[in-house]
């Protein structure tokens, strides 16, 4: 099975600094179709979770611009360029280019 | 917007089995593949396992021998049945909508805790 290791698990940040959450795959997620299938995650308090990025870097529609994804094979980013009180949550990657698909372990922000 | 509902008994009896429906609004349950995710209290995120609405499913190993995911499209839903559940299988069960190599949507998720 593919392993996510997510980092930092905790994420300290003052409001309108930036924030980076990183996510490493224990194999390559470029599919057989050339995609690359890494999605991410919000979980706000008591919410379920809801998808902010999928393919590495497409932003759902709805999801602010102040959040972008980066990244390729084994090694992918969020980023949230100016964190709101509103991005308070658990941040999940989830690969889906293998079965089974695998979460990192989550990583909380939260505001100082 | 597609919606999701989990219902069902919110404790279950060790040994006994687990049963889970989960209902969807706002689109039909045919050409899509629909899952289950649970997340232990205070942990993070697992799959189950997802069925395409032909019936065709694949489960995690680790459950493979105790889980049967199901669908319904005249009902437009679908279920999980866990068998011989321990306090390991307490959780806040999840039912989704797929997409390719990603989950759409969520439901509200329900909590089943296993306990005498």
């Amino acid at each position: 099975d593919v392993v996510m290791t997510q980092s930092p698990l905790s994420l300290p940040v003052t409001l309108g600094q930036p924030a980076s959450i990183f996510c490493r795959s224990s194999q390559s997620l470029v599919y057989d179709d050339g995609n690359t299938y890494l999605n991410w995650f919000q979980q706000r308090p008591g919410q379920s979770p809801r998808r902010l990025i999928y393919k590495v870097s497409n932003r759902d529609s709805g999801v602010p611009d102040r959040f972008s994804g980066s990244g390729s094979g084994t090694y992918f980013t969020l980023k949230i360029s100016r964190v709101e009180a509103e991005d308070v949550g658990v941040y999940y990657c989830l690969q889906g280019t293998h079965w089974p698909g695998s979460f990192g372990q989550g990583t909380k922000l939260e505001i100082k | 917007q597609v919606q999701l509902q989990e219902s069902g008994p919110k404790l279950v009896k060790p040994s006994e089995t687990l049963s889970l429906t989960c209902t969807v609004s706002g689109g039909s349950i045919s050409g899509y593949y629909w899952g289950w995710v649970r997340q232990p209290p205070g942990k993070g995120l697992e799959w189950v396992g997802y069925v395409y609405y032909t019936g065709d499913t694949n489960y995690i190993p680790s459950l493979e021998s105790r889980v049967t995911i199901s669908v319904h499209t005249s009902k437009n839903q679908f279920f999980l049945i866990l068998s011989s559940v321990t306090a390991a299988d307490t959780a806040l069960y999840y039912c989704v909508k797929l997409g390719t190599g990603t989950i759409d949507f969520w439901g509200q998720g329900t909590l089943v805790t296993v306990s005498s």
